[in-house]
């Protein structure tokens, strides 16, 4: 069966900070993967998804980067982390477009 | 327009009630439709796809009317259990479009 895997599952960081965080995927080969984010009280937005290896899509413009290393990796990375970065990031995938999304755990990031 | 729109709530119910959530969107060329649940700060969870000729897993029946562009989700014999935030989500054919709604929350009452 597939499991996806996040960590880490919380963290606090300083505005300006750099961010990584990584998703990995296992029982599965080439999944459509994507990173979201749900601020508090608000509806999950999509960041980025990726169909293959090296290839990233942007929905959002903002100080935040994906990058798909490896088949099963996703990460998601920022050079400096501004106050509106804080929220749920939630990884995900899927076995193509329009199959159902499954979720990983999740980061709850706190910028302060 | 939100691609998906949804009553936010907060329905409150007692046990054993039956309660029905309505979902809107307004592309017409959606093709997957699929109710998640997510409790309180963790992952969404998928509940059920929606198939056209509608579904039905247990206590939870799932509807689709294309004609009218919603979907809706029936909770029979409502559980303490079942109390959570249910969304509603669209996917386009083309691209990588999955559309979340923001969320209709429950709370089953003893």
């Amino acid at each position: 069966s597939q499991t996806i895997h996040q960590w880490p599952a919380t963290l606090v960081q300083p505005v300006g900070s750099p961010l990584s965080l990584e998703c990995t995927v296992e029982g599965t080969s080439n999944p459509n993967l994507y990173w979201y984010r749900q601020a508090a009280g608000r509806g999950l937005q999509l960041l980025f998804y990726s169909v293959g290896i090296g290839q990233i899509s942007s929905e959002v413009p903002q100080n935040l980067s994906a990058s798909r290393p490896q088949d099963r990796q996703f990460i998601l990375s920022s050079k400096k982390l501004l106050l509106s970065d804080s929220g749920f990031y939630l990884c995900a995938w899927s076995a193509s477009s329009y199959n159902e999304q499954f979720f990983g755990p999740g980061t709850r990031l706190t910028v302060l | 327009r939100k691609e998906v729109e949804q009553d936010p709530g907060p329905f409150n119910v007692p046990e054993g009630a039956t309660v029905a959530f309505n979902c809107t969107y307004s592309n017409s060329a959606s093709q997957s439709f699929f109710w998640y649940r997510q409790d309180c700060r963790k992952e969404p969870k998928l509940l059920m796809s929606v198939y056209s000729s509608g579904n039905e897993d247990g206590r939870f029946t799932a509807q689709l009317n294309r004609a009218s562009q919603y979907i809706s989700l029936l909770i029979r014999d409502s559980k303490l259990s079942d109390s959570a935030t249910y969304l509603c989500v669209v996917s386009l054919r083309t691209g990588n479009q999955f559309y979340f709604g923001t969320g209709t929350s429950l709370t089953v009452i003893p």
